[in-house]
C-alpha cells in the first residue's frame, strides 16, 4: 500500500517557469490538502479537496492553482514562479472531514527552489 | 481565530529520561487535538488524536498526551526516551464540527535524545 506519494521529489525552476507538482493517493480517500512548510513557520494550507470535482482555496493560495478530477489525484499548479515559493510542498489525504477527527495522511514532500 | 503554540524550537533529553513536548491551543468551541511526527526528507506521521473522552491519549511508539481542558494544552510525553525518538514534532487543532474545517498546525518542536 503506497498511501500518498508525490512526484517530484527535488525540483530547481528558474523565476518565470511553470511546473506541477503530482500527487496521488490510493487509500480512497474523499479530502485531499496541500500545504508548504517553512522553516519554522509550520504548515500552511494552500488548497483543499473534498471530492472529485471540488476545490477550495486554503490560507495561502495565491500564485497556485489545483485540480481534482479523480478522487486519486490532486496535482498542484504553479504558473509563474516566484522566489517566495521555494519551499517543502506536501500533498496530504483523509477518509473524513477533520470535524470528525481522522488524521491526514502525508507524502514526502517535493523540494522546490526557484532561483 | 484558531491557533496552536509551541513554545520551545527545540528539547533536549538524555536517553531513557522522560520527555515532554508542550502544547496550547486556541479555538473557539470543543478542539480535536493530532500530534504528528517529522523524520528527515519525510512527510509527517500520525501519532495520536483526542476527540472526546479520556484526557490520556496513548498513541503510536510509547507516545502520549494529555489534554487538559482549563490550561487549553496538549502535552506530548514518554517515559521513557529513545536516540530514534529525535524528531520534529508537530501538534495540530481543529474545531470539530460537522463541517470541513482546517487544520491548524503549530510551527513545530525539534526533540533531540542524546545517547
Amino acid at each position: 500500500n503506497a498511501g500518498v506519494t508525490q512526484t517530484p521529489k527535488f525540483r530547481i525552476l528558474k523565476i518565470g517557469q511553470s511546473m506541477t507538482l503530482q500527487c496521488t493517493q490510493d487509500m480512497n480517500h474523499n479530502y485531499m490538502y496541500w500545504y508548504r512548510q517553512d522553516p519554522g513557520m509550520g504548515l500552511k494550507l494552500i488548497y483543499y479537496s473534498v471530492g472529485a470535482g471540488i476545490t477550495d482555496k486554503g490560507e495561502v493560495p495565491n500564485g497556485y492553482n489545483v485540480s481534482r478530477s479523480t478522487t486519486e489525484d490532486f496535482p498542484l499548479r504553479l504558473e509563474l514562479a516566484a522566489p517566495s515559493q521555494t519551499s517543502v510542498y506536501f500533498c496530504a489525504s483523509s477518509w473524513d472531514t477533520q470535524g470528525r477527527g481522522q488524521p491526514q495522511h502525508f507524502g514526502d514532500g517535493t523540494r522546490l527552489s526557484i532561483l | 481565530a484558531q491557533s496552536v503554540a509551541q513554545p520551545e524550537d527545540q528539547v533536549n533529553v538524555a536517553e531513557g529520561n522522560p520527555l515532554t513536548v508542550k502544547c496550547t491551543y486556541s479555538v473557539s468551541g470543543n478542539p480535536y487535538l493530532f500530534w504528528y511526527v517529522q523524520y528527515p526528507n519525510r512527510g509527517l506521521q500520525f501519532l495520536l488524536k483526542y476527540i472526546t473522552g479520556d484526557n490520556l491519549v496513548k498513541g503510536s511508539y510509547g507516545f502520549e498526551a494529555e489534554f487538559n481542558k482549563s490550561q487549553t494544552s496538549f502535552h506530548l510525553k514518554k517515559p521513557s526516551a529513545l536516540v530514534s525518538d529525535s524528531a520534529l514534532y508537530f501538534c495540530a487543532a481543529g474545531l470539530m464540527n460537522t463541517g470541513f474545517q482546517k487544520l491548524v498546525f503549530g510551527t513545530g518542536t525539534r526533540l533531540l535524545v542524546s545517547p
